[in-house]
C-alpha cells in the first residue's frame, strides 16, 4: 500500500540549529516525493520536490531509495521556519498526492 | 495571479444537516481537486477533476458526499447527511493540467464542525 510516515508530531529547535524532519515512504514503484509547508495563518503550499533537486529557503531533501526515505534538511533554522511541514508522494504516471500526518517544527529564538 | 478561492471559511451545522462547499480554482487550471484534512492527519483527496470530467473519486463517500464541476470552472462539495466524523477542513487545490510535474495551488480551506 502507498503510505508516507513522518514519525515526529513536533520538533523544537533553536534557532541556528540544525534541523532534519524526517519522512519514510511505501510504494510499489518510483514515486515522486513532495514536500509542503503551511505557515501561520497561510495556506498550504510547496517547499520543494524531488525531481527539482532544488533548495528552497535553505532546504533540500535527498531521497534514499535503500531506506525509502525522504528527511528535510536545514543546516541553520530560523525563527520563520516554524510551520507544519507535509511531506507527500505521487506515482509517475499519477499526480494523486498522498500526505504523511505532518510535523510541526518550532524554532525559539 | 488571484489564488484559488473557497468558500465559506467557517461552517457550523448539526448532524445530519446538509453543507455545500464551493471552490473556485486559478484561471485556466483544468485540474480540480478537492481534499479531506481531519484534526491531525495529511491531506486526503476525496475528488480530483480533469475540467467538467471526473479523475479519481476512489476515496469519497458516495454515500453522504457529491461533487460537480459543471462548466469546467467552479466547483461544489456537498454532504448530505452530515455526520460528526465529517468535521475537517475542507481543501480545495487546483493544478495547470495535472501532470506530475506541475504544482497544486491550495485554497485557505473551509472549517467544517458537525455538532
Amino acid at each position: 500500500a502507498q503510505r508516507v510516515t513522518q514519525p515526529e508530531k513536533l520538533l523544537s529547535v533553536f534557532k541556528g540549529a540544525p534541523v532534519e524532519l524526517k519522512c519514510n515512504y511505501s510504494y510499489s514503484g518510483s514515486p515522486e516525493l513532495f514536500w509542503y509547508v503551511q505557515y501561520s495563518r497561510q495556506r498550504l503550499q510547496l517547499l520543494l520536490r524531488h525531481i527539482s533537486r532544488e533548495s528552497i529557503k535553505g532546504f533540500t531533501a535527498d531521497l534514499n531509495k535503500g531506506e525509502t526515505s525522504f528527511h528535510l534538511k536545514k543546516p541553520f533554522a530560523q525563527e520563520e521556519d516554524s510551520a507544519m511541514y507535509y511531506c507527500a508522494l505521487s506515482g509517475p504516471y499519477t499526480d494523486k498526492l498522498i500526505f504523511g500526518t505532518g510535523t510541526r517544527l518550532q524554532v525559539f529564538p | 495571479e488571484a489564488g484559488v478561492a473557497q468558500s465559506p471559511r467557517y461552517k457550523i451545522i448539526e448532524k445530519r444537516q446538509s453543507v455545500a462547499f464551493w471552490c473556485n480554482p486559478i484561471s485556466g487550471h483544468a485540474t480540480l481537486y478537492w481534499y479531506q484534512q481531519i484534526l491531525g492527519q495529511g491531506p486526503k483527496l476525496l475528488i480530483q477533476f480533469q475540467n467538467n470530467g471526473v479523475v479519481d473519486d476512489s476515496q469519497l463517500p458516495k454515500d453522504r458526499f457529491s461533487a460537480e464541476r459543471l462548466k469546467g470552472v467552479d466547483s461544489t462539495l456537498k454532504i448530505q447527511p452530515a455526520k460528526l466524523e465529517d468535521s475537517a477542513v475542507y481543501l480545495c487545490a487546483s493544478s495547470n493540467s495535472g501532470r506530475v510535474t506541475d504544482t497544486q495551488y491550495f485554497g485557505p480551506g473551509t472549517r467544517l464542525t458537525v455538532l
